[in-house]
C-alpha cells in the first residue's frame, strides 16, 4: 500500500517562517506535489518537485529527497490568509494513469 | 488558464435518490479526469479514474454500479451516485488533466442524504 504522512497541525506567527515536511513510502514514483485548501474549497496547485532539490516560487518553496522519500514545503513571510490546509501528494502511474495519492494534510493556523 | 467547474455546488436529497454531478474543464482538454471524495477534516480519497470514450478504473472499495461515471468528452466527466444514503454525504472534487501530470481541480459539490 501506499503511506503519506504529514503533521496534523501547524501554528505559526505572522511574518514568520514554517516549514511542512511529507514523508512517502510508495510503490513507483512519478513525482510530489503541494496543494492548498482552504475550508470547503477544492485543492490549488503550489508545487510539483520530481528530481531532487529545491523550487522556489515566491514566498513558497518545495524540497524534494528522493533517495530519502522526503519532501517539505517552506512558506516564508506568512500572511494571515496562508491559513489553510497544505497536502503533499505522490504521483503515482497506476493502471496506466498518473494518480495522485493524497496525505492527510497539515491544517496551518497563522496567529497575529 | 487551467479552469475545471463543477456542478451543482450543493445538493440535498432524499435517502433512495440518485445524484448527478457534472466536472467540465473550460479552457482545455482534459484527457483524464480523476474523482475524489473528502469527509470532514479528512484528506481527498480517489474513487476513481475515467479517460474519454473508455470505462473509469475504480479504486479498491469503491463500488462502480453505486459511483457511475461517465466520460463522454475531452470535456466533461459526470458521477452519478446511484441510490444515494446518508452515508455518501461527502465532498465530492473531480480533477482534469491535460498533457502534463498537474490535476486541476474543481470546485467541489458537497452533497447531503437525508
Amino acid at each position: 500500500g501506499q503511506n503519506i504522512d504529514q503533521p496534523t497541525e501547524m501554528t505559526a506567527t505572522e511574518g514568520a517562517i514554517v516549514q511542512i515536511n511529507c514523508t512517502y513510502q510508495t510503490s513507483g514514483f512519478n513525482g510530489l506535489f503541494w496543494y492548498q485548501q482552504h475550508a470547503g474549497e477544492a485543492p490549488t496547485f503550489l508545487s510539483y518537485n520530481v528530481l531532487d532539490g529545491l523550487e522556489e516560487k515566491g514566498r513558497f518553496s518545495s524540497f524534494l529527497s528522493r533517495s530519502k522519500g522526503y519532501s517539505y514545503l517552506l512558506l516564508k513571510e506568512l500572511q494571515m490568509k496562508d491559513s489553510a490546509s497544505y497536502l503533499c501528494a505522490v504521483i503515482l502511474e497506476h493502471t496506466g494513469a498518473n494518480n495522485l495519492f493524497f496525505g492527510t494534510g497539515t491544517r496551518l493556523t497563522v496567529i497575529p | 488558464g487551467a479552469v475545471v467547474s463543477q456542478h451543482p455546488s450543493w445538493v440535498i436529497c432524499k435517502s433512495g435518490t440518485s445524484v448527478k454531478i457534472e466536472c467540465r474543464s473550460l479552457d482545455f482538454q482534459a484527457t483524464t479526469m480523476f474523482w475524489y471524495r473528502q469527509f470532514p477534516k479528512q484528506s481527498l480519497m480517489l474513487m476513481a479514474t475515467s479517460n474519454e470514450g473508455s470505462k473509469a478504473t475504480y479504486e479498491q472499495g469503491v463500488e462502480k454500479d453505486k459511483f457511475l461515471i461517465n466520460h463522454a468528452s475531452l470535456t466533461l466527466s459526470t458521477l452519478t451516485v446511484t441510490s444515494a444514503h446518508p452515508e455518501d454525504s461527502s465532498f465530492y472534487i473531480c480533477s482534469a488533466q491535460s498533457a502534463g501530470l498537474t490535476q486541476y481541480f474543481g470546485p467541489g459539490t458537497r452533497l447531503l442524504v437525508l
